[in-house]
């Protein structure tokens, strides 16, 4: 596609709830990077993939949230039991680089917003 | 946590003035980048600069990069009201896949 897509744009889930945030990358790049952003702060890094494979889930705060990419494309991240401080945007990005084969500039997608009641 | 950090975390400027942003970084880098961000917007590229760099222009934009210091400015010239956002540094840390981590942002505000 022509830019990064995420959805839901804006999700309420209750606290305890599970919630999928989906992001459907450029089409060809191989890299895709999930991060967490709470309200004016920067962007923190939670996990990346190259292709299918997880290669960095360091910064995944709690065994509560899950990434995958199973067929090197659109990828999904699971918060599993909710909780009110998981409440932020969390922003998609990719990359058409190779792990080592060049900078990582990366391709923003919108966003979903999460906000946990 | 973040790798990089801004300063200032906010300024405000008239349209027309020039505008410096300044980031901190903590390790060894392979490339620093800057990114804008736009609110409720997803973050959009600016521009690049390579560790074996000390200065890259870009139109309006002026990237230095102090490898000594750990340390990079950005400057935008000629501000427009257009120009008010928030200015991320985002650091790719030397070996390895190149994850790139962001700094805590300056908001900037061009007033017209």
């Amino acid at each position: 596609g022509a830019g990064v897509s995420q959805s839901p744009r804006y999700k309420v889930a209750k606290r305890g709830q599970d919630v999928a945030l989906r992001c459907d990358p450029i089409s060809g790049h191989v890299s895709l990077f999930w991060y967490q952003q709470a309200l004016g702060q920067g962007p923190e890094f939670l996990t990346y993939f190259q292709n299918e494979a997880q290669l960095d889930k360091s910064g995944l705060p709690s065994d509560r949230f899950f990434a995958e990419r199973p067929e090197g494309s659109v990828s999904t991240l699971k918060i599993q039991r909710t909780q009110q401080e998981d409440s932020a945007v969390y922003l998609c990005a990719s990359s058409l680089a190779l792990a080592g084969a060049g900078a990582n500039v990366l391709t923003f997608g919108a966003g979903s917003r999460l906000t946990v009641l | 946590s973040q790798q990089g950090e801004e300063d200032p975390q906010a300024l405000s400027i008239q349209e027309g003035e020039n505008a410096t942003m300044n980031c901190s970084y903590k390790t060894s880098i392979n490339n620093l980048q800057w990114y804008r961000q736009n609110s409720g917007r997803g973050l959009v590229h600016l521009i690049l600069i390579r560790s074996n760099e000390r200065e890259k222009h870009s139109g309006r934009l002026r990237v230095t990069l102090d490898t000594s210091k750990k340390s990079s400015s950005l400057l935008i010239t000629a501000s427009r009201a257009a120009d008010t956002a928030s200015y991320f540094c985002a650091t790719a840390l030397s070996g390895g896949y190149q994850k790139v981590t962001f700094g805590t942002g300056t908001k900037l505000q061009v007033i017209p």
